[in-house]
């Protein structure tokens, strides 16, 4: 079964807009990570938030964490075209690292 | 330093077909991991292995099988591919980090 669960689903703005991605899931976690997949290619790993981190930053990324709501979100400022992406929170927990995918954000941004 | 690469790329099989995917890594990771990515969903995990010689079932294991018999190399096995199995497979890795690296993907039609 899915642990995280995106929203919205699919999201379309202007480049240089900002755009946010929810990610809400049940169980405890050890960290919490957001991937990014282009078209047809493998997921990349963009940033990952401890659970006794609040807020992250990297490079236009900033992600939060609040683990007594059991969600994230993942903001993108300042899109650009190459932006355009699936993006997938997923959980960890467990010895083996185990992550669980969320069904993700199909993120549009026209330039 | 190729990272994760995933043979083959395509592959087309009629029912009851077996066939072997290879998984190689070439940054002496622990941890390999089997997903699969059905249309508008997450990745679901296969299998997985915390080190050479060693595996574990995932989320959704039946109807697959792993081995791992060196550390760079994890293969997934399809003893009798059904119409169910269609899916595109991702392989992945990790190391001393939570984050997994990716390969590109094969994209299995089972007819």
């Amino acid at each position: 079964s899915q642990q995280g669960e995106e929203d919205p689903q699919a999201l379309s703005i202007q480049e240089g807009e900002n755009a946010t991605m929810n990610c809400s899931y049940k169980t405890s976690i050890n960290n919490l990570q957001w991937y990014r997949q282009n078209s047809g290619r493998g997921l990349v790993h963009l940033i990952l938030i401890r659970s006794n981190e609040r807020e992250k930053h990297s490079g236009r990324l900033r992600v939060t964490l609040d683990t007594s709501k059991k969600s994230s979100s993942l903001l993108i400022t300042a899109s650009r075209a190459a932006d355009t992406a699936s993006y997938f929170c997923a959980t960890a927990g467990g010895s083996a690292r185990q992550l669980t995918f969320g069904s993700g954000t199909q993120l549009t941004v026209l330039p | 330093n190729a990272g994760v690469t995933q043979t083959p790329k395509f592959r087309v099989l009629k029912t009851g077909q077996s066939m072997t995917l290879l998984c190689a890594q070439d940054m002496n990771h622990e941890y390999m991991y089997w997903y699969r990515q059905d249309p508008g969903m997450g990745l679901r995990l296969i299998h997985y292995s915390v080190g050479e010689g060693t595996t574990a079932k995932g989320e959704v294991p039946d109807g697959y099988n792993v081995s791992r018999l060196k550390k760079q190399n994890f293969l997934l096995g399809l003893e009798s591919a059904a119409p169910s199995q269609t899916s595109v497979y991702f392989c992945a890795s990790s190391g001393d980090h939570y984050e997994q690296y990716f390969g590109p993907g094969t994209r299995l039609t089972v007819t």
